[in-house]
């Protein structure tokens, strides 16, 4: 069955760039989604199909996806950026399927 | 605006069975695939049904197989979880939301299965 990897946790000072990867077999063949989640909070949508944005999602966020891993961009990091972000794509032989998640430390 | 408003989840003792609801509103409901994501307590999301917009086909986690059954009530443009033969394992916040990318969430409700 198909599966995602993603680093449990990541730290990046303010205004850094937080580069969030997502591994998969050929996942540059798949549409990828990320989310971000607060504590708390129901997941948001931040990317979508491996590259869009949904509007109201700050240009900061973007995502690119090649080879064997999809990464999520986030630029200029901020203190209100710190939260847990997964990525999702459908396979045949796991439907939908979630990424381990990564927890994103803002120092 | 798009809403959805899940509802039915609480304490229930393993073997136990819980109907969970999700009211949506602000979208055509009926032409949307929609899923049932959840996730335990310090645990990452979890995929757990889907089901086609006239509900003629339906999809789930191995996990529930058998156990749960996802429905929908396009008269009412709601969503519903069934789960049946309940375990420790189920415990979770329980959100509905469209089949991805999801742009829309529930607040979640949480289903505890203990004894």
């Amino acid at each position: 069955s198909y599966v995602l990897t993603q680093p449990p946790s990541m730290s990046v000072a303010p205004g850094q760039t937080a580069r969030i990867t997502c591994g998969g077999n050929n996942i540059r063949s798949k549409n990828v989604h990320w989310y971000q989640q607060e504590p708390g909070q129901a997941p948001v949508l931040v990317v979508y199909d491996s590259t869009d944005r949904p509007s109201g999602i700050p240009e900061r966020f973007s995502g690119s996806n090649s080879g064997n891993t999809a990464t999520l961009t986030i630029s200029r990091v901020e203190a209100g950026d710190e939260a847990d972000y997964y990525c999702q794509v459908w396979d045949r032989s796991t439907d939908w399927l979630f990424g381990g998640g990564t927890k994103l430390t803002v120092l | 605006e798009v809403q959805l408003v899940e509802s039915g989840g609480g304490l229930v003792q393993p073997g136990g069975s819980l109907r969970l609801s999700c009211a949506t509103s602000g979208f055509t409901f009926n032409t949307y695939w929609m899923i049932w994501v959840r996730q335990a307590p310090g645990k990452g999301l979890e995929w757990v049904a889907s089901i086609k917009p006239d509900g003629s086909e339906t999809y789930y986690v191995d996990s529930v197989k058998g156990r749960f059954t996802i429905s929908r009530d396009n008269a009412k443009d709601t969503l519903f979880l069934q789960m049946n033969s309940l375990r420790v394992e189920d415990t979770a916040v329980y959100y509905c939301t469209g089949a991805p990318p999801s742009h829309d969430w529930g607040q979640g409700t949480l289903v505890t299965v203990s004894s």
